[in-house]
């Protein structure tokens, strides 16, 4: 399987403001998955991203409130722009396995909106 | 639009107490309906993946089973360290991987 890092681990930002979490895997992938955790819920999908080509978003969720970068086969950025304390929420990005259609996922970035 | 729906939300188990978690699912055209473990603070665990009804797959003190309309993981004789969230997934084809989870069922086994 995958090891998948991510940074921030944690933050605490302002509302109006946006911030970038980074996602570094050990391998080269070619498909990522930003995924959403709010309290209380399930995971929801956000976007998944593929090395050369644009962002495909979810239902719900677009690209200028969350922008997404992947810049080579094992990196992705996810930016939650314009925050308001409603995406108060963890950011999990993911890679699928090798072996089959499993995802493997990073540690999280809790963030908190104030 | 792909549903899964986790049964109970909350388990408190005795050490040594076996039981077995449900999760329910409606999706056109199964590919995969896959088992997760999360504990505080971390990403989910992949634990299972199952592709068709009659399938089963075991880890230690875990077994996952699989029929048309729901799965089950069973947990034979748990221990403390079993204390988890156990998040299920289900994956549709032809929608590019997404998976869809359920709200989890949050585990806790005491001495």
């Amino acid at each position: 399987s995958a090891v998948i890092s991510q940074k921030p681990s944690r933050d605490i930002c302002q509302r109006g403001t946006s911030l970038t979490i980074q996602c570094q895997v050990d391998s080269q992938v070619t498909m990522m998955f930003w995924y959403r955790q709010q309290p209380g819920q399930s995971l929801t999908l956000i976007a998944t991203a593929n090395q050369g080509s644009e962002a495909t978003y979810e239902s719900g969720f677009v690209i200028d409130k969350f922008p997404i970068s992947r810049p080579n086969l094992t990196f992705s950025t996810l930016t939650v722009s314009n925050m308001s304390p409603e995406d108060s929420s963890i950011y999990l990005c993911s890679v699928e396995g090798t072996g089959g259609h499993e995802q493997y996922f990073g540690p999280g970035t809790r963030l908190t909106v104030t | 639009e792909d549903q899964v729906t986790q049964s109970p939300e909350a388990l408190r188990l005795q050490e040594g107490e076996s039981s077995s978690l449900n999760c329910s699912y409606t999706v056109s055209g199964l590919r995969g309906l896959f088992w997760y473990r999360q504990d505080p603070g971390k990403g989910p665990e992949f634990l299972f993946t199952l592709y068709s009804a009659g399938e089963e797959k075991e880890k230690e003190r875990l077994k996952a089973t699989l029929t048309k309309k729901e799965s089950f993981l069973h947990i034979t004789a748990p221990k403390p360290e079993d204390s988890a969230t156990y998040l299920c997934a289900v994956q549709a084809g032809g929608t590019a991987s997404k998976l869809t989870f359920g709200t989890g069922t949050r585990l806790q086994v005491t001495l």
